[in-house]
C-alpha cells in the first residue's frame, strides 16, 4: 500500500515568511509524528498526534511552530516568521496505534530559509 | 536532548566484512528500533526489539538488547556496497509515542 507522503519535497523561503508543510499518513494509522533533522544530526522530535487525544507538543522549539491534524488524517506543520536556524529536513511518520508500534517515515521536506 | 548515543560515529569497511554499530540510552524503554537513512532523506525501518527481548534477527541483520546496560547493537553480516547509509537507533522512552534518536553511525562499505 501507499506509504507516508510529504509535500513539498523542497521549499526555499525568505527569512520572515510563513511556510506550511503537509503530511499524508498511511491510511488507517492513528498516530502521526513530526521530527526535524538538521544537517548531519539525528532526528529531533517536534509533535505527536494520537487519535482524538490532545497532541504532545513538547518538542516544538518555539511558539512560531504549530501543527494540526484534520479529520484524524492529514497534518500540516506551520512555521511562522521563519528564521535561518529553521533550515532542516522535516520528517513525518505514522504508526498504527502509537506507542510501541513501528513508525513509518515519509521522504521529508527539505526547508531552506535564506 | 538526545537519549541515544551511537558508536562509532563513522565506520568504513570492505564488502563482505561484518559491520557492528552500538547504541546506548539513558531511561527505561518500551522498545528500541533501528533505522537506516540514505542521503539525508526518509528513514527506513529495519528492526524493532522489545524490552523483554534479548536478540532478534532479520535477514543479514542481528540486533541485541541489554536492558541492564541500557545498550543495543546492530550487526550487519556480509556487508554490501548498497548497505552504505546512516544508521540510527531510536528508543521509545515510555513518554508517549515519540522516539528519541541517536546521532547515527555513518557506514561506508567499499566494493
Amino acid at each position: 500500500g501507499a506509504g507516508v507522503s510529504q509535500s513539498p519535497s523542497n521549499k526555499v523561503t525568505e527569512k520572515g515568511k510563513d511556510v506550511e508543510l503537509r503530511c499524508d499518513p498511511i491510511s488507517g494509522h492513528t498516530a502521526l509524528y513530526w521530527y526535524r533533522q538538521s544537517l548531519g544530526q539525528g532526528l529531533e522530535f517536534l509533535i505527536y498526534f494520537q487519535g482524538n487525544s490532545a497532541p504532545d507538543k513538547s518538542g516544538l522549539p518555539s511558539d512560531r511552530f504549530s501543527a494540526e491534524r484534520t479529520g484524524g488524517s492529514v497534518s500540516t506543520l506551520t512555521i511562522q516568521r521563519t528564521q535561518q536556524e529553521d533550515s532542516a529536513v522535516y520528517l513525518c511518520a505514522s504508526s498504527r496505534q502509537g506507542s510501541a508500534d513501528t513508525q513509518y517515515f515519509g521522504p521529508g521536506t527539505r526547508l531552506t530559509v535564506l | 536532548s538526545q537519549q541515544g548515543e551511537e558508536d562509532p560515529q563513522a565506520l568504513s569497511i570492505q564488502e563482505g566484512e561484518n559491520a557492528t554499530m552500538n547504541c546506548s540510552y539513558k531511561t527505561s524503554i518500551n522498545n528500541l528500533q533501528w533505522y537506516r537513512q540514505n542521503s539525508g532523506r526518509g528513514l527506513v525501518h529495519l528492526i524493532l526489539i522489545r524490552s523483554n527481548e534479548r536478540e532478534k534477527h532479520s535477514g543479514r541483520l542481528r540486533v541485541t538488547l541489554d536492558t541492564s546496560k541500557k545498550s543495543s547493537s546492530l550487526l550487519i553480516t556480509a556487508s554490501r556496497a548498497a548497505d552504505t547509509a546512516s544508521y540510527f537507533c531510536a528508543t521509545d522512552p515510555r513518554q508517549g509515542g515519540k522516539l528519541i534518536f541517536g546521532q547515527g553511525t555513518e557506514l561506508s562499505v567499499k566494493p
